[in-house]
């Protein structure tokens, strides 16, 4: 079955602990993004990556780090998290960036609260 | 600075009826725009696009129109059946190499009443 996979779904931790969250999809798609989901505020991406080795900023990058060492996964890490990233987060794949090509396939979320 | 907005937080229609909703977007170099669904506790799911090249695509029950004068795009879901409750996000994109990125609209949340 294409999915994408996110783990942990649900997550309590604790300002400046680092954290985690992995993203892995098995549809061999190029493009894969970050995107987190705030009241009002609707989807915004954080960092997407356009293939292997090649990442770039979204609207809202600080606090975050991402990686794409391999095609199938993109973990998003918060090295020192604060209040202020609790929010719902989505990982996302598509086939391409490009057009009609950028049908996202998203996974069903992570909810992280930082006290 | 919201550059896909939309307008209406919640709507509420009877089944049966037309659900009609709406999304503006200020940047005119936008040409292709998606329309997703929600589920609560589940990620969002594609449900139908348009390039900036047409004004209208039709796919079952859902219909996108774009109006590129008035930056205005809608997504009319006719008949309306419960099973369309859901938050349905409008997202725009600029096809430029190298600096694909989708945006997202606020959300509405579509209550179909039976």
């Amino acid at each position: 079955e294409a999915q994408v996979t996110q783990n942990p779904r649900y997550l309590i931790t604790v300002t400046g602990k680092k954290l985690t969250v992995t993203c892995s999809q098995n549809m061999n798609h190029e493009y894969m993004s970050w995107y987190r989901q705030d009241p009002g505020l609707g989807l915004r991406q954080i960092y997407y990556s356009m293939n292997v080795e090649v990442t770039d900023k979204g609207d809202v990058p600080e606090g975050y780090k991402v990686s794409r060492k391999e095609k199938r996964n993109f973990p998003l890490i918060l090295e020192s998290p604060s209040p202020n990233q609790t929010s719902l987060y989505f990982c996302a794949s598509s086939r391409s960036a490009a057009g009609a090509k950028n049908i996202q396939y998203f996974g069903a979320g992570t909810r992280l609260s930082v006290l | 600075d919201q550059q896909v907005k939309q307008n209406s937080p919640s709507l509420s229609v009877q089944e049966g009826r037309i659900s009609i909703l709406n999304c503006d977007y200020t940047n005119s170099m936008f040409d292709y725009f998606l329309w997703y669904k929600k589920y609560p506790a589940e990620g969002p799911t594609f449900l139908i696009s348009i390039s900036s090249i047409k004004d209208k695509n039709e796919d079952g029950r859902f219909t996108v129109f774009l109006n590129k004068s008035a930056k205005h795009l809608s997504l009319h879901i006719v008949p309306s059946q419960p099973g369309d409750s859901a938050v349905y996000f409008c997202a725009a994109l600029i096809s430029n190499f190298g600096n694909e990125k989708l945006t997202f609209g606020t959300g509405t949340r579509l209550t179909i009443i039976p």
